[in-house]
């Protein structure tokens, strides 16, 4: 049974700086991995799709890795703007299709 | 070419009330997912449906709880007999045919069942 792990649990930082999330996964038959935003209340929005044979993938201020041998990825925010602040949650595909999310990450940018 | 729509956004039951939650995924999608969501808690998988199959039921209760995508129109996740314990926001999220696309999600449901 395919588990996700995200560390930490929550992050407060001052503007400015740079940050990192990780997130840790059990079975690395994975097809995919996907990162989300999710602001208080509202649903989730899709920041990075990296396929297995990807090592990184790249938007904006946003860099995201996979190491799929380890079970790891790394979703790296350059420059963090108050407006980062939310829940940012790892998921993994595997060949079953299905969505295996972690606990998120609760991220605070501090003006 | 608009994402994944949910609706109502927000809906209110009485206990022993139905809710009827309903999920339109993005045009050509043909792979739907429902997630449920309490407060301080992750994503719970609910059901995986394609059109006009259940693919994987194994994250919803046995009873009470059904879901549907049917040829035409919406996929429908539908609540019966409610209790307060079902009171959560509940996501539909949707996808290709490739195991490599991108999976979108609505805005959800929020149900307070009172």
């Amino acid at each position: 049974k395919q588990e996700v792990t995200q560390i930490p649990a929550a992050l407060s930082v001052p503007e400015g700086e740079n940050l990192v999330l990780n997130c840790s996964f059990t079975d690395s038959a994975i097809y995919n991995l996907q990162w989300f935003r999710q602001d208080p209340g509202k649903g989730l929005t899709s920041l990075l799709l990296i396929q297995s044979s990807q090592r990184e993938q790249t938007s904006g201020r946003l860099n995201a890795s996979l190491d799929k041998s380890s079970g790891r990825s790394t979703l790296y925010i350059a420059a963090s703007q108050p407006g980062d602040s939310a829940t940012y949650l790892c998921a993994v595909v595997g060949s079953n299709y299905k969505l295996t999310f972690g606990k998120g990450t609760l991220l605070t940018v501090n003006p | 070419n608009a994402g994944v729509m949910q609706n109502p956004r927000h809906l209110v039951r009485r206990r022993g009330q139905e809710a009827r939650l309903r999920c339109s995924p993005v045009k050509g999608h043909s792979h739907v997912y429902w997630y449920r969501q309490l407060p301080e808690e992750g994503l719970k998988f609910m059901v995986y449906l394609q059109k006009e199959n259940i693919i994987d039921e194994s994250g919803m209760p046995k009873e009470r709880f059904s879901a549907e995508f049917p040829k035409e129109g919406p996929s429908i996740l539908r609540i019966q007999q409610v209790v307060r314990g079902d009171s959560a926001a509940y996501f539909c999220a949707s996808s290709g045919d490739s195991l490599n696309t991108e999976a979108f999600f609505g805005q959800g449901t929020r149900l307070t069942v009172v």
